[in-house]
C-alpha cells in the first residue's frame, strides 16, 4: 500500500512567485491535513480535511495560503505570494478514522520551501 | 493556547545506553498524547497514550503517561545505532480531532 505522498519533495523560488505544493494521501483515507515546520521552531498544524470539505483551517497563517481537496483526493497548498518567512518543511499526512484521536496519523516525507 | 515541552532538546548516548525522553503539556480538554519517530523525513507513529499509568511497550520503546502531572516519558532500554531520530510528542485536545500540538523534538544521537 502506497503512503501518503508529497510534491514536490524541495522547491525554491522568489519572494513574490507562487508555489503550488501537492498531497495524494493514502487511498480511502478521508483526512487530510497539512502542517509545517519552519526552521528551529515546533511542526505546527495548519489545516484539515474531511473528504472535500475543511473541518479546521485554525492554523493557516494569512490569507496567502490556499488550500483545496478537490473531489476529496488529492490536496494542493498555494503560496501566493510568498514570503521568506515561509521558508519550512511542510508535512501533509492522512487518516482513515476522524482524526489524531486514534492516533493512526500517516505523515508524508514533506515539501521543504525555499523563498528567497 | 495549547503547548507541548520536550526535553533535552538534544541528547548523546552509546549503545546498550537507556534514554528516557520527556514530555509535558498543558491542553484544554485533553484527548490524548502521542509520540513519534523521526529518522530522515516522515514522522512514524509509536504510541497514543490516554490513561494515566497504563505503559505501552513495543520492543525495546515504552512509554506512559501522567495525566495529574501533565507528562509523558518515552524509554528506550538497550539503544541502538538505528534509534538515532527525532522523536516527537504531540498532544490532541479542544475540540479538534485532527489537530496535533507539537513540542520541538529531542534529538537522540546514538554512537557504536
Amino acid at each position: 500500500e502506497a503512503g501518503v505522498t508529497q510534491f514536490p519533495s524541495h522547491s525554491v523560488i522568489e519572494k513574490g512567485q507562487t508555489v503550488t505544493l501537492r498531497c495524494d494521501p493514502i487511498s480511502g483515507h478521508d483526512n487530510l491535513y497539512w502542517y509545517r515546520r519552519v526552521m528551529g521552531k515546533e511542526i505546527k498544524f495548519l489545516l484539515h480535511f474531511v473528504k472535500e470539505s475543511k473541518q479546521d483551517e485554525s492554523g493557516m497563517p494569512n490569507n496567502r495560503f490556499l488550500a483545496e481537496r478537490t473531489g476529496g483526493t488529492y490536496s494542493t497548498l498555494k503560496v501566493q505570494p510568498a514570503e521568506l518567512e515561509d521558508s519550512g518543511v511542510y508535512f501533509c499526512a492522512s487518516s482513515q478514522l476522524p482524526g489524531a484521536g486514534t492516533g493512526e496519523l500517516f505523515f508524508g516525507e514533506g515539501s521543504r520551501l525555499t523563498v528567497l | 493556547e495549547d503547548k507541548v515541552v520536550q526535553s533535552p532538546l538534544s541528547l548523546v548516548v552509546h549503545e546498550g545506553d537507556t534514554v528516557t525522553l520527556n514530555c509535558s503539556y498543558e491542553v484544554t480538554n485533553f484527548r490524548s498524547l502521542l509520540w513519534y519517530k523521526q529518522e530522515k523525513k516522515a514522522p512514524t507513529f509509536l504510541f497514543m497514550l490516554t490513561s494515566s499509568g497504563i505503559e505501552k511497550k513495543s520492543g525495546r520503546l515504552s512509554s506512559i503517561l501522567d495525566k495529574k502531572e501533565l507528562f509523558s516519558i518515552l524509554n528506550i532500554t538497550a539503544t541502538q545505532t538505528g534509534d538515532s531520530a527525532v522523536y516527537l510528542c504531540a498532544v490532541v485536545g479542544g475540540t479538534s480531532y485532527g489537530k496535533l500540538t507539537f513540542g520541538q523534538g529531542t534529538i537522540l544521537t546514538v554512537h557504536p
